[in-house]
C-alpha cells in the first residue's frame, strides 16, 4: 500500500521557522517526484513545487522562492519541506503529493503562525 | 489558468451534475497527451485523485464520475449524485508546470 505520512500539527510565531516532513512507504522512493501544495483557511490549492528524490533537485513555483526550501533523505524514504521567517500568512495546510499526477496525497499537516 | 465553473453547484441526490474547467492554453502535450486531472476534497480531509489524462478513473473511483473533454475545455459528470459525493472538485492541469482550478463546492 502506497503511503505518505506527514508529521504533527506546528504552532509557530511570527519570525520563527518550522519543518514539515512527509514519509513515503509502499513504493520505490526515488521513482516519484515529490510535490508540495499549500491550502490556506477556507481556501483553495495552490502548487508550491517539487523535489526529485533522485538528484535532491527543487523546484519552486513563482510565489515559494526565497523563504521556501524542499529536501529528501533517501536513506530514510523522507521528503521536507522548510519554511523561514514565518508570517501570519503562511498560516495554511500543507500537503505532499506523489508524482507529476499527484496521485497519493499526504494527510496533511497544519501550520499556524501567531503570536 | 485554469478556470472552474460553476463556484457552486446545488444538486439532487440521484440526478446528474457536471463541473466545466477551462484553461487559457491548450493542455495537449507535444506528447499527443492531454494532462488534466480532477480531484475531489471532502470535509476535513486530504484531496483525492478521481480522473486522470482527462478520463481515465483511478483505482476504487466509483464509475459514475467521468471525465471529458480535449484541448482548452473539460467536463467532470456525475451520472448520479449520491450523499457522499458532497465537497470541493478541483481540476489540475501538468501539462506545463501544475496548477490547480479554483474548485466547486458540491452541495445537495
Amino acid at each position: 500500500q502506497v503511503l505518505l505520512v506527514q508529521s504533527g500539527s506546528e504552532l509557530k510565531r511570527p519570525g520563527a521557522s518550522v519543518n514539515v516532513s512527509c514519509g513515503a512507504s509502499g513504493y520505490p522512493f526515488s521513482n516519484f517526484v515529490l510535490n508540495w501544495v499549500r491550502q490556506a483557511p477556507g481556501q483553495g490549492l495552490e502548487w508550491m513545487g517539487l523535489v526529485n528524490p533522485n538528484t535532491g533537485n527543487p523546484f519552486y513555483a513563482q510565489d515559494f522562492t526565497g523563504r521556501f526550501v524542499f529536501s529528501v533523505d533517501t536513506s530514510v524514504g523522507t521528503a521536507f519541506l522548510q519554511i523561514s521567517s514565518l508570517k501570519a500568512a503562511d498560516t495554511a495546510v500543507y500537503y505532499c503529493a506523489r508524482g507529476s499526477a499527484l496521485d497519493v496525497w499526504g494527510q496533511g499537516t497544519t501550520v499556524t503562525v501567531s503570536s | 489558468v485554469l478556470t472552474q465553473s460553476p463556484r457552486t453547484l446545488a444538486v439532487t441526490l440521484g440526478q446528474p451534475a457536471s463541473i466545466s474547467c477551462r484553461s487559457s492554453q491548450t493542455l495537449l502535450h507535444s506528447d499527443g497527451k492531454t494532462y488534466l486531472n480532477w480531484f475531489q476534497q471532502r470535509p476535513g480531509q486530504p484531496p483525492r485523485r478521481l480522473i486522470y489524462k482527462v478520463s481515465a478513473r483511478d483505482s476504487g473511483v466509483p464509475d459514475r464520475f467521468s471525465g471529458s473533454g480535449s484541448g482548452t475545455d473539460f467536463t467532470l459528470t456525475i451520472s448520479r449524485v449520491e450523499a457522499e459525493d458532497v465537497g470541493i472538485y478541483y481540476c489540475m492541469q501538468d501539462t506545463h508546470w501544475p496548477t490547480f482550478g479554483g474548485g466547486t463546492k458540491v452541495e445537495i
